[in-house]
């Protein structure tokens, strides 16, 4: 059975700290790796990865894929409290429909 | 501002009842996936649509079904409503059945509690 298990599942941290979440995935067919961030409802995109070893940058956002040990890792550095949310790893499954696997999210909350 | 349209944004139901929840695609998706997300998990994928047909499903029972109108909206229909369908329920758009390098948009999604 396809999986993808996030790690730790809640975290808390003071402003300026910075997290690294972990994720690593068990499917049949790769196509890529998802990272979104859910604050309250619409999950939003962060990072696509496909290929193993190159990092994605956005900020103080970063994220790369491990294909041969099947993880991903998202840090955030000199956290803000606008950080504070639901981070959703999720594999996209190739196939005929997009049918992309979710982990449970890891819930991060920044303490001013 | 997402482009995916929802509604409604809550909604509440008996046990045993039929729901119909509704999705507006971003302007010029054509695929339509619905997803759900109850309290604590991840959202898990319930099925999509592409050009009005069904193009894949997830484990979910056939009380869980949908429609895509030739504007590329959907709905979502679940009967014989139990509590444990209680959710978040996410609808997402994409330029195609592609994944997500199509640009998938999610929704604000519809809270359904099932009394």
């Amino acid at each position: 059975e396809d999986k993808v298990v996030q790690s730790p599942l809640s975290l808390v941290v003071h402003e300026g700290d910075t997290v690294t979440l972990n994720c690593s995935y068990e499917v049949t067919n790769f196509r890529s790796l998802l990272w979104y961030k859910q604050e309250k409802k619409a999950p939003t995109f962060l990072f696509m990865l496909t290929s193993s070893g190159i990092e994605k940058k956005s900020g103080r956002l970063s994220s790369i894929l491990d294909k041969k040990e099947l993880f991903s890792i998202l840090n955030i550095t000199a956290t803000q409290t606008g950080d504070s949310a639901v981070y959703l790893c999720a594999v996209e499954i190739d196939g005929r429909d997009d049918k992309i696997i979710f982990g449970k999210g890891t819930r991060l909350h920044i303490l001013p | 501002e997402t482009g995916v349209t929802q509604s409604p944004t809550h909604l509440i139901k008996t046990r045993g009842q039929q729901v119909t929840l509704r999705c507006s695609s971003q302007s010029g998706h054509n695929t339509v996936s619905w997803y759900q997300q109850a309290l604590g998990q991840g959202p898990q994928f319930i099925f999509q649509y592409y050009r009005e047909e069904e193009n894949g499903r997830g484990n979910f029972p056939p009380r869980f079904s949908g429609l895509q109108f030739p504007n590329y909206s959907s709905e979502l229909n679940v009967n014989a409503l139990e509590l444990d369908d209680s959710a978040l329920y996410l609808c997402a758009s994409s330029l195609g059945p592609g994944g997500a390098n199509y640009g998938y948009t999610f929704g604000s999604g519809t809270r359904l509690t099932v009394v």
